[in-house]
């Protein structure tokens, strides 16, 4: 199993629908967890991290964190043609707290 | 926010030579730096990590002589690709955090391009 899942997709949603990426991860310590989005041809931007379990809601971005099924998404509320990028899922490895094992990454394709 | 500045954004380079890639910290100091390799429609693969002031530590299956990493100041880090091939071009992206607190997210530099011809 790898240690971080994610879905390639690509995900298609028309604009101003909400688009859910969904992460499984298999470290059961991991304590942070972290959504980047990357333009193609582009490094990777910080959109979301979560600690906890539940909600945490920044803009149109809601990141779901579930500990007890080591599940974390992100869902995009409104979705925009810009939005349109491969979504990053990122767990830290073991105790050590910055380094960040990455998911596969979710391609999104929003169509207007 | 927390700037990573990366350089050069590309370069190419005939096979054989060996190329630098500079990453540096603008508005903060970093005792840790993360190198990562991207290939085409692939994800990120994390490459060494860079201390200050000691060696780096390098992931398994990477050569540490092959991809040379000096972090000689909390502001900068180096990596150099040495006798590069064909094989070596892809997308090379440093990444520091942003304070030195356990779970402190990773800033990412805006990669270098390297192709090797």
């Amino acid at each position: 199993q790898k240690e971080v899942e994610q879905n390639s997709g690509p995900l298609s949603v028309p604009e101003g629908a909400i688009a859910s990426l969904n992460c499984t991860y298999s470290d059961r310590v991991s304590q942070s967890f972290f959504w980047y989005r990357q333009y193609s041809g582009k490094s990777p931007e910080l959109i979301m991290s979560i600690y906890s379990n539940g909600d945490k809601e920044d803009g149109r971005f809601t990141a779901q964190l579930n500990k007890a099924s080591q599940y974390v998404s992100l869902l995009i509320r409104d979705s925009q043609p810009s939005d349109s990028a491969t979504y990053l899922c990122a767990v830290p490895r073991g105790n050590a707290g910055n380094m960040l094992t990455f998911g596969g990454g979710t391609r999104l394709m929003v169509k207007p | 926010g927390a700037v990573v500045s990366q350089h050069p954004s590309r370069v190419i380079c005939k096979s054989g030579t060996s190329v630098k890639i500079e990453c540096r910290s603008l508005d903060f100091q970093a005792t840790t730096m993360f190198w990562y390799r991207q290939f085409p429609k692939k994800s990120l693969m994390l490459m060494a990590t860079s201390n200050e002031g000691s060696k780096a530590t390098y992931e398994q299956g990477v050569e540490k002589d092959k991809f040379l990493i000096n972090h000689a100041s909390l502001t900068l880090s180096t990596l150099t690709v040495t006798s590069a091939h064909p094989e070596d071009s892809s997308f090379y992206i440093c990444s520091a955090p942003s304070d030195n607190s356990y779970n402190s997210p990773l800033h990412f530099g805006n990669g270098t391009r390297l192709t090797v011809t």
